[in-house]
């Protein structure tokens, strides 16, 4: 597909429960990060991939986030033993490393609820 | 400190009529990029435009410009023409330092209801 794609588009879960959300890049963007969305606020950094370095996991809120990404495409986001606090939209962007602006394009996100 | 600054909960504006969305930022870093984005309700994040730092001129796409005052750290949005399509949620948002993929950070957006 020519955009980023993710799933899946909504998660219902109960708390303390575990769930994975995919994100899969558009095709030859090596930078890829994930946002958390809370309902009627802006959106709040969680984790980047750039190619082969490092992640950069400063925004992660706790030790029960955890992301992975296989190479330069899908990614995982895991969120262990959910807490109700989890609820919100999780997006996930993609963008060249070189570009003008780095612009990140974004999917549709994933909307999680945790009852 | 906020990075940025969306002070404008809502605005309405009237079809075919300009509207501008304000935007402040806060960095210390002389290298950065300003980007704002539309989200309509079904929820998906549009890149409408991007002004660098050290662009000389104002950025411009289609119906969007973009109004960048360097030294009164502001980067508002004028949307002129405005159409029943435009209402949506809209998001500005900065990248500090340069050379690499760097994370956004948001303001908390502006609700932008245009009315027939």
């Amino acid at each position: 597909g020519a955009g980023v794609s993710q799933s899946p588009s909504n998660k219902v879960t109960e708390k303390g429960k575990d769930v994975e959300l995919r994100c899969d890049p558009i095709s030859g963007h090596t930078a890829l990060y994930w946002y958390r969305q809370r309902l009627g606020q802006g959106l709040e950094f969680l984790i980047y991939f750039q190619g082969n370095s490092a992640p950069d996991k400063s925004g992660l809120p706790s030790d029960r986030f955890s992301a992975e990404r296989t190479g330069e495409s899908v990614s995982t986001l895991t969120i262990q033993r959910t807490q109700q606090e989890d609820s919100a939209v999780y997006l996930c962007a993609s963008s060249e490393i070189m570009g003008l602006g780095n612009i990140q394009y974004f999917g549709a996100g994933t909307r999680l609820s945790v009852l | 400190a906020q990075k940025i600054t969306q002070t404008q909960p809502g605005m309405f504006v009237q079809e075919k009529e300009a509207v501008t969305l304000d935007c402040t930022y806060d960095t210390s870093d002389q290298s950065y990029g300003l980007f704002w984005y539309k989200q309509p309700s079904s929820g998906e994040m549009i890149f409408l435009i991007y002004q660098g730092s050290y662009d000389e001129q104002n950025a411009t796409e289609g119906r969007y410009s973009l109004n960048f005052q360097k030294a009164r750290k502001s980067a508002n949005l004028v949307i002129s023409a405005s159409q029943l399509g435009d209402s949506a949620m809209y998001f500005c948002a900065m990248r500090e330092g340069s050379g690499s993929a760097r994370q956004l950070t948001f303001g908390s957006g502006t609700q932008l209801t245009v009315l027939p």
